[in-house]
């Protein structure tokens, strides 16, 4: 079955400077890769996701790549705020098609803190 | 309300006890997701259902447990004869297939077995 990894565990940047974050991927097949963020208490929330037809995607001030050939796909947060301190979660699935789409595996995480 | 809600939202009991939790997805919903998550990690998929059917449940650990959507909606874990291995945060997540993967996730019913 898919297996996701992730790294770095923990990062800690200065405020305004950029973080980026890696996961590599094992099935092949998969097609789908969100990025969900999880604050402390509360359940992961989305906020990019990518699909295998496309190598870039950008909202604002994150963007993620994938590299389906290396299994690669990263998270790339520019101009940090302490507010995006947080844990941040990739992941992994199959669509089969828009509707309907196999289980959601995640990696195991990376605590991002900010530092004002 | 109109988010994914979960109850209880802690619960303590001891081992060997039978326990469940409730999730009640956002309405119109169809696929409906449990995951397990321990301190530290990342969440761990257990089972999810595409209207009333399991449509995957391979991630559950052991015959212990159990979960059921007898009517396309509100969702019960069951755990049988709980194991302090079993403590962690217990997470629902519901989705519209019908328009895109993401998941929208309840804020957990967290275990713990003494």
């Amino acid at each position: 079955g898919e297996n996701v990894e992730q790294h770095p565990s923990t990062l800690s940047v200065q405020e305004g400077d950029s973080a980026v974050i890696k996961c590599t991927y094992s099935d092949s097949a998969s097609n789908y890769f969100p990025w969900y963020k999880q604050e402390l208490g509360k359940g992961p929330q989305l906020i990019i996701d990518i699909r295998s037809n496309v190598g870039e995607k950008k909202d604002q001030r994150i963007a993620v790549t994938l590299n389906k050939t290396a299994k690669h796909f990263s998270l790339h947060i520019t101009e940090t705020q302490p507010e995006d301190s947080a844990v941040y979660f990739c992941a992994a699935s199959i669509g089969r098609s828009r509707t309907s789409y196999d289980k959601v595996i995640f990696g195991p995480g990376t605590s991002l803190s900010v530092i004002p | 309300g109109a988010g994914v809600s979960q109850t209880p939202s802690n619960k303590v009991t001891e081992k060997g006890k039978y326990v469940e939790l409730r999730c009640d997805p956002i309405s119109g919903h169809t696929a409906l997701y449990w995951y397990r998550q321990s301190l530290g990690q990342g969440p761990e998929f257990l089972i999810y259902f595409q209207g009333t059917g399991a449509a995957d449940d391979s991630g559950l650990p052991n015959d212990r447990f159990f979960a059921v959507r007898p009517e396309g909606s509100v969702s019960t874990l069951k755990i049988q004869r709980t194991e302090r291995g079993d403590s962690a945060v217990y997470l629902c997540a519901s989705s519209n297939r019908g328009r895109s993967g993401e998941l929208f996730f309840g804020e957990g019913s967290r275990l713990t077995v003494l």
